[in-house]
């Protein structure tokens, strides 16, 4: 079968470092997107990774490990607006997205 | 601003109504999606159209019913709905073409609650 994991709820303060982690197990492997979502809006794209490593854009990074299914995305100088819910995907065998569930993410002051 | 949009953004119905939702990109794409987001779930793929041409279609009952008159719209008609079919739906848009990392453009959903 198919399965994105991550967590339902994570906290973090403005100004500080939060990692959210994704495994996965899925037929085949064509890349995994983060989107972000907030509140009665629309998901948003966030980074792509196809090879193992770190990409880095801004104050975001996604990582990730295809031998050990994984990948988090690290969130740098949290702000208010960063409160949302962050939706890990991978892109199957037959390039179809299956998403997690998404970790809703909120920042406090 | 996204380029996709969707409409209504919010729909109340009965079991025995028939609606329709609405969604139009204006991104160029070739590519077009319906998901259905619940709350707790992942988001489910329904249908997968590419070049107007339904290639995907998620065990979905047939109580929905996706149109694609052309690239850059899509329809969900909806009759005869149950009430654990109230979710958001999610429609999304993607170029097709030899690029890995063409990631998928979506609209703000409609919230659909069926009464």
């Amino acid at each position: 079968g198919q399965n994105i994991d991550q967590p339902t709820e994570m906290t973090a303060t403005e100004g500080a470092i939060v990692q959210i982690n994704c495994t996965y197990q899925t037929s085949g492997f064509n890349g995994l997107f983060w989107y972000q979502q907030h509140a009665g809006e629309a998901p948003t794209f966030l980074s792509y990774n196809v090879l193992d490593g770190l990409e880095e854009k801004g104050r975001f990074s996604s990582f990730l490990s295809r031998s050990k299914g994984y990948s988090y995305l690290l969130l740098k100088e949290l702000q208010m607006k960063d409160s949302a819910s962050y939706l890990c995907a991978v892109r199957d065998h037959t390039d179809k997205l299956i998403f997690g569930t998404g970790t809703r993410l909120q920042v406090f002051p | 601003e996204t380029g996709v949009t969707q409409t209504p953004r919010h729909l109340v119905m009965g079991m025995t109504n028939k609606k329709s939702l609405k969604c139009e990109q204006h991104l160029g794409h070739n590519a077009m999606y319906w998901y259905k987001q619940s709350a707790k779930k992942p988001l489910e793929l329904m249908f997968v159209y590419n070049f107007k041409e339904q290639t995907e279609n998620n065990s979905v009952p047939s109580r929905f019913s996706p149109e694609c008159p052309n690239s850059s719209h899509l329809f969900l008609h909806l009759h005869t709905l149950q009430p654990e079919d109230s979710a958001l739906y999610l429609c999304a848009s993607s170029p097709l073409t030899s690029q890995d990392s063409y990631e998928q453009y979506f609209g703000p959903g409609t919230r659909l609650t069926v009464t």
